[in-house]
């Protein structure tokens, strides 16, 4: 079955730059989505199609896809951007839907 | 403003059943792909399913984990999608959140289903 494999912790200092990656076979033809999940919340929706950013969303998260690997980008990051982080695509059938394992986000 | 409120969660035996709903508004439902997904307690999110518009002949999709045991099914006159769960394992307890299958998805709050003896 499809997968989409991302890394367990990313850590960064308030201020610098965190990058948390999703790879997935078909990302070179599929979009990728990016939720926020903070603790005991529902999931939010930070990027979409790949490098759309939904109203609301701050200007420091950006997202890229390039070949089998999207990223998330946060410049800038805050303390209150801990949370659990998950890209989600489709294995190119758009029948199937999966999302990546998260990556737990520290800020400190 | 979309909103999505889930009902129907509670405690279930394993090999029990129980039906989620999720009334929907501030869109127009019977045009939009729905999903189901869910996540165990302290474990990620993981995609139970779609069902298509009626347009595309309301067509499900589903999850290897539930396939077989889990139906998904609409009622656009009453805009509500539903989630029906047969043959609950215990490894089916998770908040189950219905979202809008759309370019922007749209979330509920979630509805918590525990599966055990």
């Amino acid at each position: 079955s499809y997968e989409l494999t991302q890394p367990p912790s990313v850590s960064v200092s308030p201020g610098q730059t965190a990058r948390i990656t999703c790879s997935g076979d078909a990302l070179p033809k599929k979009y990728a989505y990016w939720y926020q999940q903070r603790s005991g919340q529902a999931p939010v929706l930070v990027i979409h199609e790949d490098s759309k950013r939904p109203s609301g969303i701050p200007e420091r998260f950006s997202g890229s896809s390039s070949g089998t690997m999207a990223t998330l980008t946060i410049n800038g990051a805050q303390v209150e951007d801990e949370a659990d982080y998950y890209c989600y695509s489709t294995d190119g059938s758009d029948d199937h839907w999966v999302f990546g394992g998260g990556t737990k986000l520290t800020v400190l | 403003e979309v909103q999505l409120v889930e009902s129907g969660g509670g405690l279930v035996k394993p090999g029990g059943s129980l039906r989620l709903s999720c009334a929907a508004s501030g869109f127009t439902f019977s045009y939009a792909y729905m999903s189901w997904v869910r996540q165990a307690p302290g474990k990620g999110l993981e995609w139970v399913g779609r069902i298509k518009s009626k347009t595309d002949d309301a067509t499900t999709d589903y999850a290897a984990s539930v396939k077989g045991r889990f139906t998904i099914s609409r009622d656009d006159s009453k805009n509500t999608l539903y989630l029906q769960m047969n043959g609950l394992k215990i490894e089916d307890t998770a908040v189950y959140y219905c979202t809008t299958a759309t370019t922007v998805p749209h979330w509920g709050q979630g509805s918590l289903v525990t599966v055990s003896s």
